[in-house]
């Protein structure tokens, strides 16, 4: 079963303005929770992660927000621009599974001018 | 650093035939990893590997096999291709996950593959 569940599936923002993307999970053992961002034709890469001890990550415009008693993160993306444009992607890893990352279905993101 | 290549960058195969996928990465990574993407599917793990000599199966490796004999490349093997093979498939690698420490996939550009 999806042990990440992404939502929503798309996403339409008008130039700045906040996006906000939600991911839920059910395994308390995940302990590493990154958002990787993937523009079409590339590869995914790593946008900012977050690791359960602490409630909020935030780097520029990006900050992931973390709820461990809900299970539940986000990522909020302020002042939201056109070449913010991409599909994101939430995952989870736990240590014992030597970097293995369950990934959510991830959100394609339309930022209009 | 070239990070992780990926050839081809697209293929077309009949049903039935075999090819293999290249990944390399020139990051000394001890771990590396094949998925594939399906359109709001998000990315399914077929296989991974920690070290040279050693591999394990992800979510989805029916259809598929990988070897590992060098730190540097992981193939990825389709053998009888189906039409629900038809993905885009990535190759990652990261190094070894320290206590603690963050554990960041470095992902290649992606093969496009559709079986006909």
């Amino acid at each position: 079963q999806q042990q990440v569940k992404q939502s929503p599936q798309s996403l339409i923002v008008q130039k700045g303005g906040i996006s906000i993307i939600n991911c839920a999970y059910e395994n308390t053992a995940f302990d590493y929770f990154p958002w990787y961002q993937q523009f079409p034709g590339k590869g995914p890469a790593l946008l900012i992660a977050i690791r359960p001890d602490v409630s909020e990550k935030k780097e520029g415009r990006f900050t992931i927000s973390f709820n461990k008693s809900a299970k539940q993160f986000s990522l909020h993306i302020m002042d939201s621009q056109p070449g913010d444009s991409a599909t994101y992607f939430c995952a989870a890893s736990r240590r014992s599974t030597l970097g293995r990352l369950y990934f959510g279905r991830g959100t394609q993101l339309t930022v209009w001018p | 650093n070239a990070g992780v290549t990926q050839t081809p960058k697209f293929r077309i195969l009949k049903i039935g035939q075999s090819m293999t996928l290249q990944c390399a990465q020139d990051m000394n990574h001890n771990y590396m990893y094949w998925y594939r993407q399906d359109p709001g599917m998000g990315l399914k793990l077929i296989y991974y590997s920690v070290g040279a000599g050693i591999t394990d199966k992800g979510e989805v490796p029916n259809g598929y096999n990988v070897s590992r004999s060098t730190t540097e490349d992981f193939p990825l093997r389709l053998e009888l291709a189906a039409p629900s093979q038809t993905s885009v498939y990535f190759c990652a690698s990261s190094p070894t996950r320290t206590s603690g420490g963050d554990n960041e996939q470095f992902f290649g550009p992606g093969t496009r593959l559709t079986v006909l």
